[in-house]
Order: C-alpha cells, then sequence, then structure tokens
C-alpha cells in the first residue's frame, strides 16, 4: 500500500495564478484532512470531509476550495493564489474503525507564491 | 478550537538521558489527544492515541500518560538514542470529523 500520496511534491506560483492540490489514499479511509505548517505556526487545518460528497471549514479556510469526488481523493484548490498562502500542506486522513482515529499524513507539498 | 500548549519549545540532550515533555490543554471536551513524531523531511507518525483520563501508553523507550482532570499529558523518552531527534507534536481531536488541533511541538535534539 502507497499509504497517503500527495501531487505535486513542490509548485511555485505566481500572485493570482490558481492550482489544485491532490491527495490520494489507498487506505478506504473515511476521513480526509488538509493541514498547512507555517513557521512557529504548528499545522493548522483548513478543511476536512468525513465522507465522500462531503466537506467542511478548518481553522483556516480562506482562500481555498476542496472537493472530495471520490472516497480516496480530496482536492485542495487555491482559486487565486496570495503569497501569504506560501507554505507547506500535508494531507492526512483516517478511518473510524477502531475508535482511534489515527491520522496518516502525506509527504507534503511546498508551495511558494512569489 | 481547541488550544493546546506544548513545552518546552526546544530540549538538546545528551544520548542516555531520560527526558519528557509537557502538553497542557484547558478544556476536557475532546474525544482524544494524539501524540505524533515528526523527523526532518518526512511527515508526522503517530505514537499514541489517548481517550481517557489515566490512560498510559508505551512503545518501546517511548511512554505517554493523559491526565483530563487537570489538563495534561506527559510524553517520556528512556534512554534518548540520537535517532530520537525529532519534533513531538501533541494533538486534541475535537468531534467535528474527528480533526486535530496541533500544538506547536516540542524539538528534540539528542547528541552522542
Amino acid at each position: 500500500n502507497a499509504g497517503v500520496t500527495q501531487t505535486p511534491k513542490f509548485r511555485v506560483l505566481k500572485t493570482g495564478q490558481s492550482m489544485t492540490l491532490l491527495c490520494a489514499q489507498d487506505m478506504n479511509h473515511e476521513y480526509m484532512y488538509w493541514y498547512r505548517q507555517d513557521p512557529g505556526m504548528g499545522l493548522r487545518l483548513i478543511h476536512y470531509s468525513v465522507g465522500e460528497g462531503t466537506t467542511a471549514k478548518g481553522e483556516v479556510p480562506d482562500g481555498y476550495n476542496v472537493s472530495r469526488l471520490k472516497k480516496q481523493n480530496f482536492l485542495l484548490g487555491l482559486e487565486s493564489a496570495a503569497p501569504s498562502q506560501t507554505s507547506v500542506y500535508f494531507c492526512a486522513s483516517s478511518s473510524r474503525q477502531g475508535a482511534s482515529f489515527e491520522q496518516y499524513f502525506g509527504p507534503g507539498t511546498r508551495l511558494t507564491v512569489t | 478550537i481547541l488550544n493546546v500548549e506544548q513545552s518546552p519549545q526546544s530540549l538538546h540532550v545528551q544520548e542516555g538521558d531520560s527526558t519528557n515533555f509537557t502538553c497542557s490543554f484547558p478544556s476536557s471536551n475532546f474525544y482524544a489527544l494524539h501524540w505524533y513524531r515528526w523527523e526532518t523531511a518526512k511527515s508526522p507518525e503517530a505514537l499514541f492515541v489517548m481517550t481517557l483520563n489515566g490512560d498510559e501508553k508505551k512503545k518501546g523507550r517511548i511512554s505517554a500518560t493523559l491526565n483530563t482532570k487537570e489538563g495534561y499529558s506527559y510524553l517520556y523518552i528512556k534512554g534518548s538514542q540520537p535517532e530520537d531527534s525529532a519534533t513531538y507534536l501533541c494533538a486534541l481531536g475535537g468531534y467535528s470529523g474527528y480533526a486535530l488541533n496541533f500544538g506547536k511541538g516540542t524539538s528534540l535534539l539528542v547528541t552522542p
């Protein structure tokens, strides 16, 4: 199993450009999450999904949109990138099985907006 | 948002020393407390998930305790090794999608 994968690993955008980050998991997990990691800030939740076709806002959702059309994929979109969105983005997934809800993280996407 | 505070921010110990970190939180309104280990250039990996007051978990030389009444969790590392060098994250799991609120982490450096 590949676990959680993220595409791309690195990207440089210019202000105003748009892009989509793809997260895929092969563990049949119900829950998926997008976090951003900034120096001195820790991991902060952007959006999450509790199942196919459902999404919800996290702590820092502004400027981002998400979609979960298939259970295994969770897409994070930036419609008009801003320098404040320069960050490392992590996707994670978890299962309701076993009631621990341990999260499995992808390798991260490093995004720079100039 | 479930506030999570971790201390110390960073720690430098010698190989063989035992050490511990603290995770504190003001409210017991969460379903679980998680500890993650995050090595440089890798992604966070789960160490422990604890749900009940008094929970204790152990994995090799690493153990953790949870006290929801007084609002803290401790992570202990016995006989630190250089490969224990990493950032240790504490997170509270809320009831909304079981999403996690992370602390800023404790960065541990173990030198030979």
